[in-house]
Protein backbone atom coordinates (compact mmCIF):
# COMPACT_ATOMS: atom_id res chain seq x y z
CA UNK A 1 0.00 0.00 0.00
CA UNK A 2 1.61 3.70 -0.86
CA UNK A 3 1.64 5.45 2.34
CA UNK A 4 0.00 9.00 3.37
CA UNK A 5 1.61 11.56 0.63
CA UNK A 6 1.77 15.30 0.89
CA UNK A 7 1.90 18.03 -1.83
CA UNK A 8 3.54 20.13 -2.03
CA UNK A 9 6.68 19.42 0.07
CA UNK A 10 8.16 22.40 0.30
CA UNK A 11 6.54 26.30 -0.40
CA UNK A 12 7.95 30.01 0.20
CA UNK A 13 4.59 31.91 0.13
CA UNK A 14 4.88 35.81 1.24
CA UNK A 15 3.27 37.62 4.19
CA UNK A 16 -0.50 38.23 3.70
CA UNK A 17 -1.07 35.32 0.92
CA UNK A 18 -2.68 32.14 1.82
CA UNK A 19 -1.56 28.83 1.06
CA UNK A 20 -3.50 25.46 0.79
CA UNK A 21 -1.79 22.07 1.43
CA UNK A 22 -3.07 18.82 0.26
CA UNK A 23 -2.69 15.46 1.99
CA UNK A 24 -3.99 11.65 0.19
CA UNK A 25 -3.90 9.11 3.57
CA UNK A 26 -2.96 5.50 2.80
CA UNK A 27 -6.41 3.95 1.20
CA UNK A 28 -8.83 3.01 3.16
CA UNK A 29 -7.81 5.47 5.87
CA UNK A 30 -11.38 7.78 6.50
CA UNK A 31 -9.38 9.82 9.47
CA UNK A 32 -7.11 12.26 8.55
CA UNK A 33 -5.54 14.70 11.16
CA UNK A 34 -2.97 17.50 10.83
CA UNK A 35 0.11 18.44 12.35
CA UNK A 36 2.29 22.00 12.97
CA UNK A 37 6.03 21.72 14.21
CA UNK A 38 8.07 24.47 14.62
CA UNK A 39 11.62 24.73 16.37
CA UNK A 40 10.07 26.76 19.45
CA UNK A 41 6.52 25.14 20.35
CA UNK A 42 7.27 21.69 19.11
CA UNK A 43 4.22 19.56 17.94
CA UNK A 44 0.58 21.00 17.97
CA UNK A 45 -2.46 19.61 16.79
CA UNK A 46 -4.20 21.69 14.59
CA UNK A 47 -7.71 19.66 13.33
CA UNK A 48 -9.18 16.01 12.92
CA UNK A 49 -11.31 14.62 10.20
CA UNK A 50 -13.46 11.55 9.74
CA UNK A 51 -15.73 10.74 6.89
CA UNK A 52 -15.52 14.84 5.67
CA UNK A 53 -16.74 15.66 8.85
CA UNK A 54 -14.20 17.78 11.45
CA UNK A 55 -14.46 15.66 14.50
CA UNK A 56 -11.82 17.57 16.59
CA UNK A 57 -9.83 21.37 15.99
CA UNK A 58 -6.99 22.48 18.55
CA UNK A 59 -6.26 25.78 19.83
CA UNK A 60 -5.66 27.38 16.32
CA UNK A 61 -6.91 31.00 14.94
CA UNK A 62 -9.76 31.11 12.34
CA UNK A 63 -7.05 31.48 10.00
CA UNK A 64 -6.61 27.70 9.89
CA UNK A 65 -9.33 25.84 8.41
CA UNK A 66 -9.47 22.54 6.73
CA UNK A 67 -11.72 19.78 4.75
CA UNK A 68 -11.82 16.73 3.98
CA UNK A 69 -13.24 15.16 0.41
CA UNK A 70 -15.37 12.03 -0.16
CA UNK A 71 -12.22 10.10 -1.43
CA UNK A 72 -10.62 10.86 2.38
CA UNK A 73 -8.13 13.42 1.03
CA UNK A 74 -8.18 16.59 2.95
CA UNK A 75 -6.92 19.85 2.52
CA UNK A 76 -5.77 22.76 4.82
CA UNK A 77 -5.73 26.15 4.48
CA UNK A 78 -3.38 28.82 5.54
CA UNK A 79 -5.07 32.47 5.31
CA UNK A 80 -3.55 36.07 5.68
CA UNK A 81 -0.14 34.08 6.26
CA UNK A 82 2.11 35.27 8.82
CA UNK A 83 5.99 34.50 9.78
CA UNK A 84 4.86 32.66 12.60
CA UNK A 85 2.77 30.37 10.15
CA UNK A 86 6.80 29.11 9.11
CA UNK A 87 6.68 25.36 10.01
CA UNK A 88 6.13 21.85 9.09
CA UNK A 89 3.12 20.65 8.60
CA UNK A 90 2.20 17.02 8.77
CA UNK A 91 -0.83 15.06 8.02
CA UNK A 92 -1.07 11.68 9.60
CA UNK A 93 -3.84 9.12 8.26
CA UNK A 94 -5.07 6.55 11.33
CA UNK A 95 -6.03 2.31 10.95
CA UNK A 96 -7.29 1.83 14.68
CA UNK A 97 -4.92 3.67 16.96
CA UNK A 98 -2.48 3.84 15.01
CA UNK A 99 -1.20 6.87 13.21
CA UNK A 100 0.83 7.16 9.91
CA UNK A 101 2.06 10.44 8.66
CA UNK A 102 3.02 12.23 5.99
CA UNK A 103 6.60 13.81 4.75
CA UNK A 104 5.47 16.82 5.73
CA UNK A 105 4.86 19.83 3.81
CA UNK A 106 7.62 22.45 4.87
CA UNK A 107 6.09 26.49 4.54
CA UNK A 108 8.41 29.46 4.67
CA UNK A 109 6.51 32.67 4.82
CA UNK A 110 9.01 35.29 3.91
CA UNK B 1 -4.90 20.83 29.21
CA UNK B 2 -2.36 17.99 29.67
CA UNK B 3 0.85 19.24 30.29
CA UNK B 4 3.69 16.49 28.42
CA UNK B 5 7.01 16.43 30.02
CA UNK B 6 9.79 14.02 28.41
CA UNK B 7 13.50 13.69 29.87
CA UNK B 8 16.10 13.84 29.26
CA UNK B 9 15.94 16.64 26.33
CA UNK B 10 19.07 15.31 24.73
CA UNK B 11 21.27 11.89 24.97
CA UNK B 12 24.48 10.78 23.67
CA UNK B 13 25.33 7.31 24.10
CA UNK B 14 28.18 4.87 23.18
CA UNK B 15 26.48 1.90 20.70
CA UNK B 16 25.47 -1.09 22.95
CA UNK B 17 24.43 1.23 25.53
CA UNK B 18 20.52 0.55 26.96
CA UNK B 19 18.94 3.89 26.62
CA UNK B 20 15.69 5.32 28.53
CA UNK B 21 13.53 8.14 27.62
CA UNK B 22 10.43 9.42 29.79
CA UNK B 23 7.99 10.47 29.45
CA UNK B 24 5.33 12.12 32.03
CA UNK B 25 2.21 13.65 31.61
CA UNK B 26 -0.48 15.64 34.09
CA UNK B 27 -4.00 14.76 33.33
CA UNK B 28 -5.33 10.79 33.19
CA UNK B 29 -5.24 9.76 29.54
CA UNK B 30 -7.00 7.10 27.15
CA UNK B 31 -3.73 6.20 24.95
CA UNK B 32 -0.10 7.24 24.72
CA UNK B 33 1.78 7.08 21.83
CA UNK B 34 5.39 6.78 21.47
CA UNK B 35 6.82 8.37 17.85
CA UNK B 36 10.01 8.16 16.17
CA UNK B 37 11.66 11.46 13.68
CA UNK B 38 14.08 11.44 11.52
CA UNK B 39 16.24 14.39 10.27
CA UNK B 40 14.20 15.68 7.30
CA UNK B 41 11.13 15.27 9.28
CA UNK B 42 9.75 11.98 8.36
CA UNK B 43 7.60 10.64 11.93
CA UNK B 44 6.96 6.95 12.17
CA UNK B 45 4.72 5.99 15.33
CA UNK B 46 6.70 2.88 17.21
CA UNK B 47 4.30 2.21 19.84
CA UNK B 48 0.18 3.32 21.26
CA UNK B 49 0.13 2.17 24.65
CA UNK B 50 -2.77 2.28 27.21
CA UNK B 51 -1.60 -0.23 30.19
CA UNK B 52 1.36 -2.26 30.74
CA UNK B 53 4.14 -3.09 28.06
CA UNK B 54 4.89 -3.65 24.46
CA UNK B 55 7.99 -4.73 22.83
CA UNK B 56 8.99 -4.75 19.47
CA UNK B 57 12.59 -6.06 18.53
CA UNK B 58 15.18 -3.91 20.65
CA UNK B 59 12.44 -1.30 22.10
CA UNK B 60 10.07 -1.47 24.62
CA UNK B 61 7.53 0.61 25.72
CA UNK B 62 5.80 1.15 29.47
CA UNK B 63 3.44 2.74 31.05
CA UNK B 64 2.22 3.15 34.48
CA UNK B 65 -1.32 4.51 34.43
CA UNK B 66 -1.51 5.65 38.25
CA UNK B 67 1.83 6.97 38.46
CA UNK B 68 1.28 8.89 34.60
CA UNK B 69 4.12 8.32 33.19
CA UNK B 70 5.65 6.11 30.20
CA UNK B 71 9.53 4.90 29.25
CA UNK B 72 10.97 3.95 25.95
CA UNK B 73 13.68 1.55 26.46
CA UNK B 74 16.17 0.91 23.66
CA UNK B 75 18.62 -2.12 24.09
CA UNK B 76 21.76 -2.43 22.28
CA UNK B 77 21.72 0.86 20.99
CA UNK B 78 22.98 1.70 17.36
CA UNK B 79 24.05 4.73 15.12
CA UNK B 80 20.39 4.07 13.43
CA UNK B 81 18.86 4.62 16.71
CA UNK B 82 19.46 8.36 16.63
CA UNK B 83 16.68 9.92 15.90
CA UNK B 84 13.86 12.53 17.92
CA UNK B 85 11.69 10.40 20.00
CA UNK B 86 8.45 12.05 21.08
CA UNK B 87 5.95 11.27 23.01
CA UNK B 88 2.12 12.37 22.60
CA UNK B 89 -0.95 11.81 24.95
CA UNK B 90 -4.59 11.50 24.16
CA UNK B 91 -7.11 12.44 26.47
CA UNK B 92 -9.69 10.59 28.08
CA UNK B 93 -12.19 12.75 25.09
CA UNK B 94 -10.49 12.97 22.78
CA UNK B 95 -11.44 16.11 22.26
CA UNK B 96 -7.90 17.66 21.59
CA UNK B 97 -6.13 15.09 19.62
CA UNK B 98 -2.93 14.29 20.52
CA UNK B 99 -0.49 16.99 23.04
CA UNK B 100 2.79 15.76 22.84
CA UNK B 101 5.92 16.41 24.58
CA UNK B 102 9.01 18.16 23.51
CA UNK B 103 10.77 15.63 21.95
CA UNK B 104 14.18 13.53 23.04
CA UNK B 105 16.77 14.16 20.50
CA UNK B 106 19.30 10.85 20.90
CA UNK B 107 22.87 10.78 19.46
CA UNK B 108 23.91 7.05 19.26
CA UNK B 109 27.74 7.32 18.32
CA UNK B 110 29.73 4.39 17.24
Amino acid sequence: KAGVTQTPRYLIKTRGQQVTLSCSPISGHRSVSWYQQTPGQGLQFLFEYFSETQRNKGNFPGRFSGRQFSNSRSEMNVSTLELGDSALYLCASMAGNEQFFGPGTRLTVL
Amino acid sequence: KNEVEQSPQNLTAQEGEFITINCSYSVGISALHWLQQHPGGGIVSLFMLSSGKKKHGRLIATINIQEKHSSLHITASHPRDSAVYICAVEDGGGADGLTFGKGTHLIIQP
